[in-house]
C-alpha cells in the first residue's frame, strides 16, 4: 500500500542554517505530494505541494521537488528562522483515490537563536 | 473567514464510557475527513464524507466508532465503550470539491481524547 517515510527528529539548527528534511514515498501511479506544518498549539496547515514529477513546490522560503526516479520529496530551506520551529509532515494523496492522504510520522524542527 | 472548528478540544473519560466529538468544517467545503493521530505519528485516515454521504471508512474504524454528517454540514464522531487504546488526537479536515488530484486539506486543531 501507499506510505510515506520521513527522517526522524528532532532536528536542531541554529538560525540561518540550511535545512533538509528527507521524505520518500511508496505509491502506485502518480500521487500528489505535500508538506504540511504544525506550529505549536495550532492545526496542520499546508506548506507546499507538487502534483507531478519534476514539479517544485515552494512557499515561505521552503522548497521541495517531486522526484519520481528516487520517489522522494525532500524539504529544503536555505536559511531557517526561529519562527520555523514546528513539526513538519510529508504526505501523499492516493493517485486513484485522492480523498485519502497518507502522512509520514513528522519531523520536529527546533531553531535556536 | 472561520476555519475548521472542533470541540471539545480535550476530553478525559473513563474506560467504557462513550464520547462524542463535533467538527464544523469551512462552510463552503463539501468534503469532510476524520483522522486520528497518536503521539509521535502522523495522522491516519479514519473516514470521509462528501456532503452527507459517508463514502469511505478505514479498517481502523472499529464497530465502536461511528461518524455522521446528517445535513452535510457539521459532523460528529462517536466512540462507544472507550478503551485506553483510543487515546489519541482526533483531527477533522475539510476540503472543497476539486476535479483534479490536488486537493488540499484544511485541518482543525483537533480533539484530544484521554481514556483513563
Amino acid at each position: 500500500g501507499d506510505s510515506v517515510t520521513q527522517m526522524e527528529g528532532p532536528v536542531t539548527l541554529s538560525e540561518e542554517a540550511f535545512l533538509t528534511i528527507n521524505c520518500t514515498y511508496t505509491a502506485t501511479g502518480y500521487p500528489s505530494l505535500f508538506w504540511y506544518v504544525q506550529y505549536p498549539g495550532e492545526g496542520l496547515q499546508l506548506l507546499l505541494k507538487a502534483t507531478k514529477a519534476d514539479d517544485k513546490g515552494s512557499n515561505k522560503g521552503f522548497e521541495a521537488t517531486y522526484r519520481k526516479e528516487t520517489t522522494s520529496f525532500h524539504l529544503e530551506k536555505g536559511s531557517v528562522q526561529v519562527s520555523d520551529s514546528a513539526v513538519y509532515f510529508c504526505a501523499l494523496s492516493d493517485a486513484y483515490n485522492f480523498n485519502k492522504f497518507y502522512f509520514g510520522s513528522g519531523t520536529k524542527l527546533n531553531v535556536k537563536p | 473567514d472561520t476555519g475548521v472548528s472542533q470541540n471539545p478540544r480535550h476530553k478525559i473519560t473513563k474506560r467504557g464510557q462513550n464520547v462524542t466529538f463535533r467538527c464544523d468544517p469551512i462552510s463552503e467545503h463539501n468534503r469532510l475527513y476524520w483522522y486520528r493521530q497518536t503521539l509521535g505519528q502522523g495522522p491516519e485516515f479514519l473516514t470521509y464524507f462528501q456532503n452527507e454521504a459517508q463514502l469511505e471508512k478505514s479498517r481502523l474504524l472499529s464497530d465502536r466508532f461511528s461518524a455522521e454528517r446528517p445535513k452535510g454540514s457539521f459532523s460528529t464522531l462517536e466512540i462507544q465503550r472507550t478503551e485506553q487504546g483510543d487515546s489519541a488526537m482526533y483531527l477533522c479536515a475539510s476540503s472543497p470539491f476539486t476535479a483534479a488530484n490536488t486537493g488540499e486539506l484544511f485541518f482543525g486543531e483537533g480533539s484530544r481524547l484521554t481514556v483513563l
